[in-house]
């Protein structure tokens, strides 16, 4: 069963980058497309990108060109980085797990961000 | 980019309820839609995809239908469990979220 688990830093300050890992266990990096979603307070979730075991990388454009994302398959991680973040990219930061449904299968348990200075 | 809109918001009921909630996309996107379920603290946990299709172990009193631009998921004789909110999203086109749902006590 795959599991997944969110790491990094809970406070960022304005203007600067934000990076989080999701740590995959229980199964291949190969096996999924590996999303970030996230959630503010009182907000609806959003998708902010995904990415292949490939490097393959599909970003939503609300977040123009503030977002990257990286796969490491020797460690079974991808990565996130946010950079240029204000209040407004405080939020709960999901990874998630897309199979062949193209639907989140599986998520990790969120991890709080805030950005403050 | 596809709209997705939720109603109620908020929705009071009590076990044994049937309860039904609607989301509309502002455009067509087929059969292209999942629900999930969030408790508080947790991640979404994946209901229903493909609008109609009930994930494995998901009890059987959800059930999901619709197509094009409007759905509904109904949950048949509320249980204390279903208490929680709950999330549309289409994959016709990207991946949008509605805005949620909140099932609570009445």
């Amino acid at each position: 069963q795959v599991q997944l688990q969110e790491s990094g830093p809970g406070l960022v300050k304005p203007s600067e980058t934000l990076s989080l890992r999701c740590t995959v266990s229980g199964g291949s990096i190969s096996m999924y497309y590996w999303s970030w979603i996230r959630q503010s307070a009182g907000e609806r979730l959003e998708f902010l990108g995904r990415i292949y075991a490939s490097g393959t990388t599909t970003y939503n454009p609300s977040l123009k060109s503030r977002v990257t994302m990286s796969v490491d398959t020797s460690k079974n991680q991808f990565s996130l980085k946010l950079n240029s973040v204000t209040a407004a990219d405080t939020a709960v930061y999901f990874c998630a797990a897309t199979g062949t449904r193209d639907v989140f299968d599986i998520w990790g348990q969120g991890t709080m961000v805030t950005v403050s200075a | 980019d596809i709209q997705m809109t939720q109603s109620p918001s908020t929705l009071s009921a009590s076990v044994g309820d049937r309860v039904t909630i609607t989301c509309r996309a502002s455009e067509s996107i087929s059969s292209w839609l999942a629900w999930y379920q969030q408790k508080p603290g947790k991640a979404p946990k994946l209901l229903i995809y493909k609008s109609s299709t009930l994930e494995s172990g998901v009890p059987s009193r959800f059930s999901g239908r619709g197509s094009g631009t409007e759905f509904t998921l109904t949950i048949t004789s509320l249980q204390p469990d279903d208490f929680a909110t709950y999330y549309c999203q289409q994959y016709n086109n990207f991946w949008t979220f509605g805005q949620g749902t909140k099932v609570d006590f009445k």
